[in-house]
């Protein structure tokens, strides 16, 4: 059974600051690997998306990474920005619908 | 020209009612979803349809059976409400094939309290 698992589950960085969060899964035998964003009271926006086949995504200040092997993703944030401050979800899909780690709470200072 | 919309954002409802929860995507996708959030904001998986059939239907209560009246809706109904069905519901979309599921997209939720 699939788990996946956020670290840290919070973070707190003073503007400007690039930041890693990780996101690891049991099973390697995923199909594609989803990176949302959630704000508070807010649904879930699509960040990035990696399929299986595939190292790395990028979209502007985001980079995603994907390492199946070793059961490992990080989202690269360049220059963190207050407007970044959310919920990071981090969610593997496979032959069943995501499976979604807890998250990393993020709160960018000013 | 919301891709995935859900109806209604709040619900407020005494236990033992009865309720719905309605959810429209415009995408062209043939695969739809149900998630819950939990109070600790865990999302989980519940249902899952592909061209108006079931495929998966995870630890559900029987009490929570969704309908798919054709491939852009998704409703979920919910029998006996329960203190523990409170949660947000996120309805999702998502194009099917062959290897796997592709890249999903969620509604804003329905933020359901139970009294």
């Amino acid at each position: 059974k699939q788990e996946v698992t956020q670290i840290p589950a919070a973070l707190s960085v003073p503007e400007g600051e690039n930041l890693v969060l990780n996101c690891s899964f049991t099973d390697s035998a995923i199909y594609n690997l989803q990176w949302f964003r959630q704000d508070p009271g807010k649904g879930l926006t699509s960040l990035l998306l990696i399929q299986s086949s595939q190292r790395e995504q990028t979209s502007g200040r985001l980079n995603a990474s994907l390492d199946k092997s070793s059961g490992r993703s990080t989202l690269y944030i360049a220059a963190s920005q207050p407007g970044d401050s959310a919920t990071y979800l981090c969610a593997v899909g496979g032959n069943t619908p995501l499976v979604f780690g807890k998250g990393t709470r993020l709160s960018v200072i000013a | 020209d919301t891709a995935v919309s859900q109806t209604p954002k709040y619900l407020v409802t005494q236990m033992g009612n009865d309720k719905s929860i309605k959810c429209e995507q415009n995408l062209g996708h043939d695969t739809m979803y149900w998630y819950k959030q939990d109070s600790k904001k865990f999302l989980k998986i519940m249902f899952s349809y592909n061209n108006k059939e079931l495929i998966i239907n995870e630890t559900v209560p029987n009490r929570f059976s969704p309908k798919s009246p054709d491939k852009a809706h998704l409703n979920l109904h919910i029998n006996s409400l329960e203190l523990g069905d409170s949660a947000v519901y996120f309805c999702a979309s998502s194009r099917s094939t062959s290897g796997g599921y592709n890249e999903q997209f969620f509604g804003p939720g329905t933020r359901l309290t139970v009294l």
